[in-house]
């Protein structure tokens, strides 16, 4: 198992452009979370999913913002109509349920709006 | 609502040079904390964790012990190395969280020859 991995690593888009992001667990991880990092500061929860069902949602996520897990595998996240404030590192992470609450983490995408 | 926080650096210690971070926390309940460590150019790494209080949780030198009675969750090694400079991360996640962490804002280590 190579661990949770993102897709793009960078991604450089102008401003009122939508960006979608991908995200692939450890496959046998029911749980699937988006978390938004900007610099100096410490992960902000966005999003969860257990399995295909997207169960909370932070004030954080806009309406501009949404996620889906179609199948209860990868995840994708898509911001439409990007603002300068969107320009942060997105990392997911997964876990098993039942593992105390154990999250592991991808490298993250980082995205910069212009 | 809950939270973390953390000590504000960033640090800069010399090799083998005792290591401290602080990490206090508010929360309802009875959460399971945790350290998170991101080593440059990669992702969030689980360095230890502890569940209940007085647990103790350790990893590669690192250990952590849950204070309930002063809501603590220090970060201690006796020795850094050179490969140890990372920022870390203190996190807690609890009955009252929902799923989702809690992130303290990290704290820089640098570690020097």
């Amino acid at each position: 198992d190579t661990g949770v991995s993102q897709n793009p690593r960078h991604k450089i888009t102008k401003r009122g452009q939508n960006v979608t992001f991908r995200c692939d667990p450890i496959s046998e991880h029911n749980r699937l979370y988006w978390y938004r990092q900007t610099l100096g500061q410490g992960p902000e929860f966005l999003t969860y999913f257990q399995n295909e069902a997207q169960l909370e949602k932070s004030r954080l996520l806009s309406d501009r913002f949404s996620a889906e897990r179609p199948k209860g595998s990868f995840s994708t996240l898509e911001i439409q109509r990007t603002e300068q404030g969107d320009s942060a590192m997105y990392l997911c992470a997964s876990s098993l349920e039942g593992t105390v609450d154990e999250q592991y983490f991808g490298p993250g995408t980082r995205l910069t709006v212009t | 609502g809950d939270s973390v926080t953390q000590m504000e650096g960033p640090v800069t210690l010399s090799e083998e040079a005792f290591l401290t971070i602080n990490c206090t926390y508010t929360a309802t309940g009875y959460p399971s904390l945790f350290w998170y460590v991101q080593y440059p150019g990669e992702g969030l790494q689980l360095l230890l964790k502890a569940t209940k209080a007085d647990d103790k949780g350790s990893n590669k030198g690192f250990e952590a012990t849950y204070r309930k009675e002063t809501t603590s969750f220090h970060l201690e090694k006796g020795s850094v190395q050179v490969s140890d400079s990372a920022v870390y991360f203190c996190a807690l996640s609890g009955p009252n969280t929902g799923n989702q962490f809690y992130f303290g804002t990290g704290t820089s280590l640098t570690v020097i020859p």
